[in-house]
């Protein structure tokens, strides 16, 4: 019965490499989000989607992309891993894009050697 | 934009109440969240208020709020081990999809 979940839970890579992250909920939300969250626990919004479509972009950089097959689903792409992308990410989402509590995911750690 | 601070720690011994502040700048802010995170967990929502609602009170939580000084308070009483976790505020104006989180309070209960 779980609401938001993630896999992996931990991810341990090498600088370079290409990873994906995936995210699905099963609540019936129209609304999903990543959120990045640095080891000072600061957390920042990265992107969200409302029925599949991108509506909030912050200024991430490009080699980060979200894809969205469904509205259940949003998965996150990292191209070309730095250093300072090792930070855990999390999913969550809510029923619209309107003022709903957010479900979040439990998290990914990414680990960027 | 919206800049919201918090305290980084704060410890009690168990019994005691809990009181975690947080202030933020944007005066239309409309929705104000307290979160929790456990240890290798997500957030998960406590508690809620509204601009228009001074304060809230749900079990052992009350969420003050004084909009003048633009300042919001968590108060857990009776604190337990198991109120041990990181709180968020977070706050979001009406205009705005996402709120904005402090960087979290982490809460110490010890015996």
């Amino acid at each position: 019965d779980t609401a938001v979940s993630q896999t992996p839970k931990y991810l341990v890579t090498q600088m370079g490499n290409d990873k994906s992250i995936k995210c699905e909920q099963n609540l019936g939300h129209d609304t999903m989000y990543w959120y990045k969250q640095d080891s000072k626990k600061f957390l920042k919004i990265m992107f969200s989607y409302n029925n599949k479509e991108l509506i909030i972009n912050e200024t991430v950089p490009n080699r980060f992309s979200p894809k969205s097959p469904d509205k259940a689903h949003l998965n996150l792409h990292i191209n070309s891993l730095e250093l300072g992308d090792s930070a855990v990410y999390f999913c969550a989402s809510s029923l619209d894009s309107g003022q709903n509590e957010q479900f979040f995911g439990p998290g990914t750690r990414l680990t960027v050697l | 934009g919206e800049d919201v601070e918090q305290s980084l720690f704060l410890s009690v011994r168990e019994g005691d109440s809990s009181v975690i502040n947080c202030t933020y700048t944007d005066s239309s802010s409309t929705y104000l969240y307290w979160y929790k995170q456990e240890p290798g967990a997500g957030l998960q929502l406590l508690t809620y208020i509204f601009s228009n609602m001074d304060m809230k009170q749900d079990q052992r939580l009350t969420v003050l709020l004084n909009k003048k000084d633009k300042h919001l308070s968590l108060r857990i009483a009776d604190t337990q081990t198991g109120d041990s976790a990181i709180y968020f505020c977070a706050v979001r104006s009406g205009g705005s999809y996402i709120p904005t989180f402090g960087r979290g309070t982490s809460l110490i209960v010890h015996p």
